[in-house]
């Protein structure tokens, strides 16, 4: 049952490095989206991606940050210089359309703790 | 503008008891509402949607939820807790204006006693 895979389930990075998450959707789903949860708090919408496009990134803080969907691999969410308050959960979901009605299936997400 | 308020933060029932748990919803357009549940250190399952067909929606796990337009409201309800319910419950909303993105209330943790 090839559900949404997240990899790594955990990432311990220190300040000033990169984090890359990583997001292969459920068979079948050419849409991605990112969301982040940080503590205490619900999702947020960061990133819409179709392959080989980004449909929306309204989300996405405007530096450091940023997300490819390649014709081939997965969906890479990717930190620069990643800093204490980048820690959270980063959850990916997909869904066969970008129709709103559709239900986004989410993996189980990347823990990143930053040292 | 879209947004959703989950009334409670934290609910507390006895297993056996009813389960309610609220949410208010604000969308431009027809909603398409989601209840989702996060057990710990796992991701969201969807339990239930609502797309514009019968305003009482059965999910999975014994949940359903009313939706009332005149209330703007979505609540969650299931007639008896069973303490594998004890997890954090999302109730979400998406419509035509949002491209597909979701937004989502700030949860509601739900406790079961036994």
């Amino acid at each position: 049952n090839a559900g949404v895979m997240q990899n790594p389930r955990h990432l311990v990075r220190r300040r000033g490095q990169e984090a890359r998450l990583r997001c292969s959707p459920m068979k079948g789903h050419s849409h991605v989206y990112w969301y982040r949860q940080l503590p205490e708090e619900g999702l947020k919408f960061m990133v819409y991606l179709q392959k080989e496009n980004i449909i929306d990134e309204s989300g996405m803080p405007k530096e450091r940050f940023s997300a490819e969907f390649p014709k081939e691999g997965p969906s890479i969410l990717r930190i620069q210089q990643v800093v204490r308050g980048d820690s959270a959960a980063y959850f990916c979901a997909s869904s066969p359309t970008g129709d709103s009605n559709q239900p986004q299936h989410f993996g189980d997400g990347t823990r990143l703790s930053i040292l | 503008a879209q947004s959703v308020t989950q009334l409670d933060s934290h609910v507390s029932v006895s297993e056996g008891t009813p389960v309610l748990l609220r949410c208010n919803y604000s969308s431009s357009y027809s909603p398409s509402l989601f209840w989702y549940v996060q057990h710990p250190n796992k991701g969201l399952q969807l339990l239930l949607k609502y797309t514009s067909a019968a305003t009482l929606v059965k999910g999975i796990n014994g949940f359903e939820a009313e939706f009332k337009k005149s209330e703007t409201s979505f609540h969650l309800t299931k007639p008896s807790a069973h303490m594998s319910d004890a997890a954090e419950y999302f109730c979400v909303v998406s419509d035509l204006e949002t491209l597909g993105r979701l937004y989502f209330g700030r949860g509601t943790q739900l406790t079961v006693w036994p």
